[in-house]
């Protein structure tokens, strides 16, 4: 099946530091991959959506400069948290979209973000 | 607008049948979708339909759609621990770059 690998798993970083998180598709393509942003006890909110070679398009509220998104390969979204916050520790998830199936996403296990 | 619904919380015994409802309003739908999470992980797709369709059935799992009164239901039959999660249900819509729109959310806690 469909395996999207996102890592790390866990980061726990001091306030004002920057964070990677990678999110791969290991054994298909992904044209779109999304972005997703959890908080405990609430449903999955979508933050972005990354087209690979274009620009993310972002949710509204989401600011794009703290947020950075990259998605330089068919296999390879990653998120940049800049500057991080304490009000942004939170559950990240990415989901990648098989180019040749549409409308099935795949998620990856997801990253805990703690930012002291 | 999208808005997807579901109860918070079920709990069944194990060997059950489990039934976690969803509602969503938008008629414009076209892939409606379950996934469960269990804790501190992502989400796995159980199970997707189109909208055209009324039932899939899949092992264990059955999905029943009412697009009339729009809902969506998952049967989870012979209920087992392992099925202790939280199951989301997902509307996807024509035309929207295959966006997915969540519900909040059922809490499946299997009792021994």
């Amino acid at each position: 099946g469909a395996v999207v690998s996102q890592h790390p798993s866990r980061v726990i970083c001091k306030s004002g530091t920057s964070v990677k998180i990678e999110c791969r598709s290991l054994d298909f393509q992904a044209t779109t991959m999304f972005w997703y942003r959890q908080f405990p006890k609430q449903s999955l909110m979508l933050m972005a959506t990354s087209n690979e070679g274009s620009k993310a398009t972002y949710e509204q509220g989401v600011e794009k400069d703290k947020f950075l998104i990259n998605h330089a390969s068919l296999t390879l979204s990653t998120l940049t948290v800049t500057s991080a916050h304490p009000e942004d520790s939170s559950f990240y998830i990415c989901s990648a979209s098989p180019g040749q199936v549409k409308n099935i996403q795949y998620f990856g296990a997801g990253t805990r973000l703690s930012v002291l | 607008g999208e808005d997807v619904e579901q109860s918070l919380f079920l709990s069944v015994r194990e060997g059950d049948s489990s039934v976690i409802n969803c509602t969503y309003t938008d008629s414009s739908s076209t892939y409606l979708y379950w996934y469960k999470q269990e804790p501190g992980a992502g989400l796995q797709l159980l199970t997707y339909i189109f909208s055209n369709m009324d039932m899939k059935q899949d092992q264990r799992l059955t999905v029943l759609l009412n697009k009339k009164d729009k809902h969506l239901s998952l049967r989870i039959a012979d209920t087992q621990t392992g099925d202790s999660a939280i199951y989301f249900c997902a509307e996807s819509l024509t035309g929207s770059a295959r966006q997915l729109t969540f519900g909040s959310g059922t809490q499946l806690t299997v009792l021994p």
